[in-house]
């Protein structure tokens, strides 16, 4: 089964750091593109980042400068360290799979998720 | 950034009824744009892709259409599962960016 598991979400200080965790199964991590999307409370979905270890990675202007995705292709997992958060960083952050179909993409596999929440 | 905006953001409807779910990009995306179902407390749920094309094991109660800058997704006859948010995503370039979602509820 196709499946992308988020481990590492917990309560975090202001200016702290934190480093979220997504293990893939039923696919590799090697030459996919794999995503970091967030939902702050009561807000909608907003891309944070992607990794392709074939391509390169990418991320919103938003993290910029604080975030960094990596990958372990031996551990088929997406990390997400996350450094000097606020409280505009408190989310739900969802691991996906992104599949190339001709020029586009879509969003095809969506972990459950692992909640951060940034406070004193 | 291209700048997504579904309508309406919030939605009444009884099961059984037509609803059309409208998107608009801000500049042509072609036929870039997904759609994605989002329950409370589960993974969002890809839907429909390249505007038009069913995900494999989605009911065919759903439907996108649509084209450079606008786009709907139609539910043909609601069932009590489709009670949900949902979201338009383009991927026409980079930042992906997501409509800010449509609530459909109750009636």
């Amino acid at each position: 089964e196709v499946q992308l598991v988020e481990i590492g979400g917990g309560l975090i200080q202001p200016g702290g750091s934190l480093k979220l965790s997504c293990e893939a199964s039923g696919f590799t991590v090697r030459n996919n593109y794999v995503n970091w999307v967030r939902q702050a409370p009561g807000k909608g979905l907003e891309w944070v980042s992607v990794i392709h270890t074939g391509v390169g990675t990418l991320y919103a202007d938003s993290v910029k400068g604080r975030f960094t995705i990596s990958s372990d292709e031996s551990k088929n997992m997406v990390f997400l360290q996350m450094n000097s958060l606020t409280a505009e960083d408190t989310a739900i952050y969802y691991c996906v799979r992104e599949t190339p179909f001709g020029e586009l993409t879509f969003m095809d596999v969506w972990g459950r998720g692992t909640t951060v929440t940034v406070s004193s | 950034d291209i700048q997504m905006t579904q309508s309406p953001s919030s939605l009444s409807a009884s099961v059984g009824d037509r609803v059309t779910i409208t998107c608009r990009a801000s500049q042509t995306i072609n036929t870039h744009l997904n759609w994605y179902q989002h329950q409370p407390g589960r993974a969002p749920k890809l839907l429909i892709y390249a505007a038009s094309r069913l995900q494999s094991g989605v009911p065919s109660r759903f439907s996108g259409s649509g084209s450079e800058t606008d786009f709907t997704l139609t539910i043909s006859s609601l069932q009590p599962e489709d009670f949900a948010i949902y979201y338009c995503q383009q991927s026409f370039s980079t930042p992906i960016t997501f409509g800010q979602g449509t609530r459909l509820n109750v009636k």
